[in-house]
């Protein structure tokens, strides 16, 4: 079961390089999301998409983008990439029973640093 | 501002030992509370569910929630030096699409 798989696991970028992480899941998932994570720190959230064609900010949404085209996929666009970006950048992926929140479901995830 | 607290330690218990990791919130309408566990350098992994009061048991873990009181608590039996990991509480807040995440409580097992 191949689950969230986010591509790269590794990636260093230059001040003001674009560049998109992405994330498949193959659980026929409405819900997915992305985080960050500092060191030492909790998860924050980036972005989050109930469906395809439907996103919305989450707590931290400044310098990102993403963009849901299939209920696969939710890539994540960082443009003009500041050191501040620099983290550990989590995608996971989750359904609901009736009202009731399911688990989400993480990927591996994506160490990115900016220099 | 919807709000889900733990103690962000570090617990350190001995090897054979009962780790106690606990987690409050302040939205009376959760319906569903996950532990995950973390090791360092990796994504957090589901380890319990609960959705309804009282304790659920599978293996060493115990999962224990009491909407009265708005907290929600994880025990882990016979604690293993592979126990060692940041515990993190999420909640779900039903009527809303996502989890509410803890800080996370590092926990040490000692040998």
């Amino acid at each position: 079961n191949a689950g969230v798989t986010q591509t790269p696991k590794f990636r260093i970028l230059k001040i003001g390089q674009s560049m998109t992480l992405q994330c498949t899941q193959d659980m026929n998932h409405n819900y997915m999301y992305w985080y960050r994570q500092d060191p030492g720190m909790g998860l924050k959230l980036i972005y989050y998409s109930v469906g395809a064609g439907i996103t919305d900010k989450g707590e931290v949404p400044n310098g990102y983008n993403v963009s849901r085209s299939t209920t696969e996929d939710f890539p994540l666009r960082l443009e003009l990439a500041a050191p501040s970006q620099t983290s550990v950048y989590f995608c996971a992926s989750s359904s609901r029973q009736g009202a009731v929140d399911q688990p989400q479901h993480f990927g591996d995830g994506t160490r990115l640093s900016i220099l | 501002q919807k709000e889900v607290e733990q103690n962000s330690g570090p617990l350190s218990v001995p090897e054979g030992a009962i780790a106690s990791l606990n987690c409050t919130y302040s939205d009376r309408g959760s319906q569903s509370f996950f532990w995950y566990r973390q090791y360092s350098g990796k994504s957090p992994e589901l380890i319990m569910s609960i959705y309804s009061n009282g304790d659920k048991e599978d293996g060493r873990f115990t999962a224990q929630l009491n909407k009265a009181s708005q907290y929600v608590s994880l025990l882990i039996r016979d604690s293993q030096p592979s126990d060692s990991a940041t515990y993190l509480c999420a909640i779900g807040q039903g009527g809303s699409e996502k989890l509410v995440f803890g800080k996370g409580t590092k926990l040490t097992v000692n040998p």
